[in-house]
């Protein structure tokens, strides 16, 4: 079945810094959304993406839909302590069809 | 709007014991999907709706998982009888097709332990 691999699989950084994560796929994606969840919580949409090389923000967050439809870029800028949590990526190849989920990027800032 | 709604949010029980976990969608929204969390195995697709219809049930894992969705408003998640590898969170996330977007809205989760 369809496959998402999200890169890096946990990271650690500095309050402040800025975070980088990915998301690639074997398939060709036409809808990219990204999601983050807290513990004991839902995941809650952060940003979602609808065409390729689509580059959209919401507030420090920016992710970038991938030319080749198979990948989707998410950056978080300036870090702070209520960025931890884990990170994850789903794609959906055509409307009306199902949701695919990477395994997610777990977050930890340090203060 | 409330958002997804799920019940309940925890439930203990006891290996063999009948588990109905139950999901209110966002009013409007047309397709309604259960996911399942592990840390093994991350977020599955159990199964899918769209206005009321069961899409795609290929991710329920077997017999003893079952899901109904009788109308627009309601859909319940059932495994009988539960064994302890159930043990998982349980989502329910319900979406809407207008043009140009597309997005899940999920609830808080059921946390299922099965003893």
């Amino acid at each position: 079945g369809q496959q998402l691999n999200q890169s890096p699989q946990s990271m650690f950084i500095q309050e402040g810094e800025d975070v980088s994560m990915n998301c690639t796929s074997s398939s060709i994606f036409n809808t990219w959304l990204w999601y983050k969840q807290d513990p004991g919580e839902g995941p809650v949409l952060l940003i979602a993406l609808y065409k390729a090389g689509e580059l959209t923000s919401n507030g420090r967050l920016t992710a970038q839909f991938g030319i080749t439809r198979k990948d989707s870029f998410l950056n978080i800028s300036a870090s702070i302590p209520s960025d931890v949590g884990i990170y994850f990526c789903a794609g959906q190849m055509d409307y009306g069809q199902n949701f695919v989920f990477g395994p997610g990027t777990r977050l930890s800032v340090l203060p | 709007d409330a958002g997804v709604i799920q019940s309940p949010r925890h439930e203990v029980t006891e290996m063999g014991q009948e588990v109905t976990l139950r999901c209110k969608p966002i009013s409007g929204h047309d397709y309604l999907f259960w996911y399942r969390q592990t840390m093994m195995r991350g977020l599955e697709l159990l199964i899918y709706f769209n206005n009321n219809v069961p899409i795609d049930d290929s991710g329920m894992p077997e017999d003893r998982f079952s899901a109904k969705m009788p109308n627009a408003s309601f859909s319940t998640l059932k495994i009988q009888p539960s064994e302890p590898r159930d043990s998982a969170v349980y989502f329910c996330a319900s979406s809407f097709i207008p043009s140009g977007a597309n997005v899940l809205t999920f609830g808080a989760g059921s946390r299922l332990t099965v003893l």
